[in-house]
């Protein structure tokens, strides 16, 4: 198991609302980055933060927003829920000493 | 833009036979290129990567890959396949030399070891 906890595990929302998911990162990572899994799909970036600003983002709606704290902790909020926001999210943290990603084990939103 | 290829949704073998599961990519210039894995329900786990050297690099649980670079391929091989190796894996790739560390995922390949 990675150090990488996500919270909560699943979640069902309604069309509309909006969504908090939480990441904590390895022990030293200074580097979080959020992807979406839907159904049968490889993973798609998000977003990547680095040291609390976000330094880059993959075609993704600006509802989707997040933060990282000074403890390189991290969150993912997603605004105006669409069914279509169902999916595994799911959190990675990384350091500039290692070259691989290591990934939580997922938030399964429900969007209906 | 980067890209990646798995092209078969599904690999079918048999406990202690051989396996390969194959993925092509396209970068822009060296890529590091990895193999993660995910069991039902649960994140990615790191398997492998290839960053620079050896064209054949070994990781976790007995798997290996070999980086092809006029092919531009990384197949995933294992020389006996377990059981318990039953679940999806992903091909990832991102540009080397880069502080941004986007993965780009093919669609992953679902493997099943049948007893």
């Amino acid at each position: 198991e990675t150090g990488v906890t996500q919270s909560p595990t699943h979640l069902i929302k309604t069309r509309g609302q909006q969504v908090t998911l939480r990441c904590s990162s390895q022990s030293g990572h200074n580097t979080v980055s959020w992807y979406q899994q839907a159904l049968g799909q490889g993973p798609q970036f998000i977003f990547q933060y680095y040291r609390e600003e976000e330094n880059g983002r993959g075609n993704f709606p600006p509802r989707f927003s997040g933060l990282q704290f000074p403890n390189y902790s991290s969150e993912l909020n997603v605004n105006a829920l669409e069914l279509d926001d169902s999916a595994l999210y799911l959190c990675a943290s990384s350091s500039e000493s290692n070259t691989e990603a290591f990934f939580g084990q997922g938030t399964r939103l429900t969007v209906v | 833009a980067q890209s990646v290829a798995q092209p078969e949704d599904q690999v079918n073998v048999a406990e202690g036979n051989p396996l390969t599961v194959k993925c092509t990519y396209s970068v822009s210039g060296n890529p590091y290129l990895f193999w993660y894995v995910q069991y039902p329900n649960r994140g990615l786990q790191f398997l492998l990567k290839y960053i620079t050297g050896d064209n054949l690099v070994k990781g976790s649980y007995g798997f290996e890959a070999e980086f092809n670079k006029s092919q531009t391929s990384f197949h995933l091989k294992k020389p006996s396949a377990l059981v318990s190796d039953s679940a999806l894996y992903f091909c990832a790739v991102r540009p080397m030399n880069t502080g941004f560390q986007k993965l780009v995922f093919g669609t992953g390949t679902r493997l099943l070891v049948s007893p």
